[in-house]
């Protein structure tokens, strides 16, 4: 069974912690992207990537940065997290020229900052 | 500037009845149209597609309508079960470059017993 999967369901930390995320996807997909899911917005994309060291910002970069060093593993980083970004992170893969497919989600991570 | 936007933010609906869920789009560059249910603590999963050249597209119990000049498009759940109860987002993307996915607010459905 294809999976994407993101290290933590849960997480709690300080405001002004630097914060990763992980997420890695075993489908061998080139897309991979970070979307946060907040209640009455949908869900929002911050960053995403088409290949190995390549990213692009996306709707709500602000905060956040990302690394994708290899194909399977893309980390979004919070460089100085803050209470406004708390919130649901999903991760995302899809094959390039799929769309019609949809994109395979992770679980989410659901982040806490106090 | 929300390009998709789902005006109704829940829904509730009798099992065995039909389930509309209704969702706008500002973009006219929107080549294709998606829609995900989400449980809660689960990502979303993919339901169902369609492309803009078609105007319906069917998948057993789910069909969904696209109507391109009111940029207007729609998923009918018949009949409807109390397993469909989630929330459903619909989601555009355009044909070129990245074909990232735009999202609209969310519905939840509740099915009623």
């Amino acid at each position: 069974d294809v999976k994407v999967t993101q290290s933590s369901r849960y997480l709690v930390k300080r405001t002004g912690e630097k914060v990763f995320l992980e997420c890695v996807q075993d489908m061998d997909h080139e897309n991979m992207f970070w979307y946060r899911q907040d209640p009455g917005l949908g869900l929002r994309l911050i960053y995403f990537s088409y290949d190995v060291k390549m990213k692009e910002k996306g709707d709500i970069p602000e905060g956040y940065s990302v690394s994708r060093e290899k194909k399977e593993r893309f980390s979004l980083i919070l460089e100085s997290a803050s209470t406004n970004q708390t919130s649901m992170y999903l991760c995302a893969s899809s094959l390039v020229g799929q769309v019609l497919g949809g994109y395979t989600f992770g679980s989410g991570t659901r982040l806490t900052v106090v | 500037d929300q390009q998709v936007k789902q005006n109704s933010p829940s829904l509730s609906v009798q099992e065995g009845r039909i389930s509309i869920l209704n969702c706008d789009y500002t973009n006219s560059m929107f080549d294709y149209f998606l829609w995900y249910k989400k449980y809660p603590a689960e990502g979303p999963t993919f339901l169902i597609s369609i492309s803009s050249i078609k105007d319906k597209n069917e998948d057993g119990r789910f069909t969904v309508f696209l109507n391109k000049s009111a940029k207007h498009l729609s998923l009918h759940i018949v009949p409807s079960q109390p397993g469909d109860s989630a929330v459903y987002f619909c989601a555009a993307s355009e044909i070129q470059g990245a074909q990232k996915l735009v999202f609209g607010q969310g519905t939840r459905l509740t099915i009623n017993p």
